[in-house]
């Protein structure tokens, strides 16, 4: 299995509140993707990195920021969580990038917005 | 309408059956395309890549028909360890924005 880990794996948060989602690899893999699973939808892309401070917007990018300081940590944060966000987010990394090669995902983090 | 579109399921078939999935994608320009496997609370794997021509591995065929748009996932044999649920992704050309259907769950039942 690819070395991805996401943390926390599981936070209830409450509307208002700022939250941060860890993404750490251990593969050096160029590209990382953070997306949403939500019932319906299939997974939805938010914003993903090309590269060390190198990011780019995804379908449904709003209300979401990303950084990525160095290669192996990509973040994603709630600026201002909301009920909407609640969702399970997934982490994912990519050698060359996804037209080319597969992503490997990460376990996932369940998010719950009250 | 959504850019990929598949059967939600239920399909609920018994060990051996065969079973076919399709999936269909709105954008024209899309290049790339893949079908990943998502068991139950956990993360999506890659399945297979889908090539113009057609592939196969082991039980699972792969078929992609450009003029029509769509896409299409053959198991034949069916094992209880495929019960899972089947992502259809397509890429446009040198582009990140992975698209991905909501998924069509399979159960395979003894």
């Amino acid at each position: 299995d690819a070395g991805i880990t996401q943390s926390p794996r599981h936070k209830v948060t409450e509307t208002g509140t700022p939250v941060t989602l860890r993404c750490h690899q251990t593969e050096n893999h160029r590209y990382m993707y953070w997306y949403r699973q939500d019932p319906g939808h299939g997974l939805r892309l938010i914003h993903y990195s090309y590269g060390v401070k190198d990011t780019d917007k995804g379908e449904v990018s709003d209300g979401y920021s990303v950084s990525r300081s160095k290669t192996e940590d990509f973040l994603l944060t709630l600026e201002s969580a909301t009920s909407s966000q609640t969702s399970v987010y997934f982490c994912a990394i990519s050698e060359l990038g996804s037209s080319y090669n597969e992503q490997f995902f990460g376990p996932g983090t369940r998010l719950t917005v009250l | 309408r959504k850019e990929v579109e598949q059967d939600p399921g239920p399909f609920n078939v018994p060990e051996g059956a065969t079973v076919a999935f399709n999936c269909t994608y709105s954008n024209s320009a899309s290049q790339s395309f893949f079908w990943y496997r998502q068991d139950c609370r956990k993360e999506p794997k890659l399945l297979m890549s889908v090539y113009s021509s057609g592939n196969e591995d082991g039980r699972f065929t792969a078929q992609l028909n450009r003029a029509s748009q769509y896409i299409s996932l053959l198991i034949r044999d069916s094992k209880l360890s495929d019960s899972a649920t089947y992502l259809c992704v397509v890429t446009p050309w040198n582009n990140n924005d992975m698209r991905f259907g909501a998924g069509t769950r399979l159960t395979v039942k003894p």
